[in-house]
Formats: structure tokens, C-alpha cells, sequence
């Protein structure tokens, strides 16, 4: 079964680094879009980013993390990852990772992973 | 980029009743490019209804969604126990995919 788990949050200060990291399992993982979604205590979810499959040659971002963040994949590992840097207090979420499904060019997330924290805070 | 509003905020209502759940779109959703997503607390979303009205594997079928334009609607025909939770619609793009802030449904 599709399986994704997140680590790599942790506390942090501001202006400082993360390397979030995703291990998937059950399917094919080239074969798929993969995003980061996020989740501030107790707010809705913010889409943070996607990456495309077999190629990684599309990539997008959020406003409010674009310029900060950068996404990548290892498809050798079934890995996705999530480079964030210069954070701020409201980076502070649970960071999902999920599979997207995509059908002519439009994508929805169909399998979501557990989360890891991100505290951003002195 | 397209706003989505849910409403009500919150819902109250009992196990067995009909839940009807609002989602409007600041401008048209072409191709019907919404779903609709159930969270627990505590835990991940899971996928309910994508395409606006497409039951994603193993959802019961007292899950409906429908809708088109700039209004969608998630129905739960009869309230289970498990059914009580926050529900979140998205609208996915060509570039980016934006969610509605919630609409928690609670036990009356």
C-alpha cells in the first residue's frame, strides 16, 4: 500500500535552515507529481510546493515561500525533499507530504503522509 | 489565484442527518478542478471527492460532492460517528492549488 513518511522537522531558529526529507513506498514513485502542503496549529492547509516525476524538470512554489525553499526528489531512493531556508516564525506547520494525481495537466493530492513538525521560534 | 470560501464554519448536527457543505470559488473553476478533502484531528487529510463529484477509492457512498462554476457542495447523506471532522475543499490549478478555510462538522 502507498505508504509516505516525513522527518527532518525540528525546532529552529529564525533565519535559520531545514532539510525536510520523504520516504515513499508502494508505488511507483517516478511516476508521480509530489507536493508539500502545510498546516500552521490550528489553521487551515497552505500548498507550499510541487515537483514533477521521472524528468524534475517542473517545479513550483508558493509566494510566501518562493526564493526561500527549494524542492527536489531522488527518484533513486523514492525520496522527496524539502530544502527551507531563512524560516520564519510563521513557517511554523506541519509539513505533509503527499502524492499528487494529476489528469491533463491538473493535479490533486489522493495519498497524504503523517506530517513533521517545523517550529520556528528564539 | 482563486479564493475559495467554505461556509458554514462550523456545523452542528446529529448522527443520521443530512450534512450539506458550501464551497464558492471567486471566479469560475474550469473543468470542475475541485476536491474535497476529510482531517481528523490529529491526523492527515484524506482525499474524498475529486473532479467535484469523482468518489476517490474506498469512500463511502454517502459521500457526494457536485457543483460547477463558482459553487460546489460536499453531501453527507447520513451522518456516521466518524464522519464528524474538519472537511476542506481545493481548487488545483495549471500552477498552483488553493484550499478553502474549513468547515468543521460537530455533534449536536
Amino acid at each position: 500500500q502507498v505508504q509516505l513518511v516525513e522527518s527532518g522537522g525540528a525546532l529552529v531558529k529564525p533565519g535559520g535552515s531545514l532539510r525536510l526529507s520523504c520516504a515513499a513506498s508502494g508505488f511507483t514513485f517516478s511516476d508521480y507529481y509530489m507536493s508539500w502542503i502545510r498546516q500552521a496549529p490550528g489553521k487551515g492547509l497552505e500548498w507550499v510546493s510541487y515537483i514533477s516525476g521521472i524528468s524534475n524538470t517542473y517545479t513550483n512554489y508558493a509566494d510566501s515561500v518562493k526564493g526561500r525553499f527549494t524542492i527536489s526528489r531522488d527518484n533513486a531512493k523514492n525520496s522527496l525533499y524539502l530544502q527551507m531556508n531563512s524560516l520564519r516564525s510563521e513557517d511554523t506547520a506541519v509539513y505533509y507530504c503527499a502524492r499528487d494525481n494529476c489528469r491533463g495537466g491538473r493535479c490533486f493530492e489522493d495519498f497524504w503522509g503523517q506530517g513533521t513538525l517545523v517550529t520556528v521560534s528564539s | 489565484e482563486v479564493v475559495l470560501t467554505q461556509s458554514p464554519g462550523t456545523l452542528s448536527l446529529s448522527p443520521g442527518e443530512r450534512a450539506s457543505l458550501s464551497c464558492r470559488a471567486s471566479q469560475s473553476v474550469s473543468s470542475s478542478h475541485l476536491a474535497w478533502y476529510q482531517q481528523k484531528p490529529g491526523q492527515a487529510p484524506r482525499l474524498l471527492i475529486f473532479d467535484a463529484s469523482s468518489r476517490a477509492t474506498g469512500i463511502p457512498d454517502r459521500f457526494s460532492g457536485s457543483g460547477s462554476g463558482t459553487d460546489f457542495t460536499l453531501t453527507i447523506s447520513r451522518l456516521e460517528p466518524e464522519d464528524f471532522a474538519v472537511y476542506y475543499c481545493q481548487h488545483y490549478g495549471s500552477s498552483s492549488y488553493t484550499f478553502g478555510q474549513g468547515t468543521k462538522l460537530e455533534i449536536k
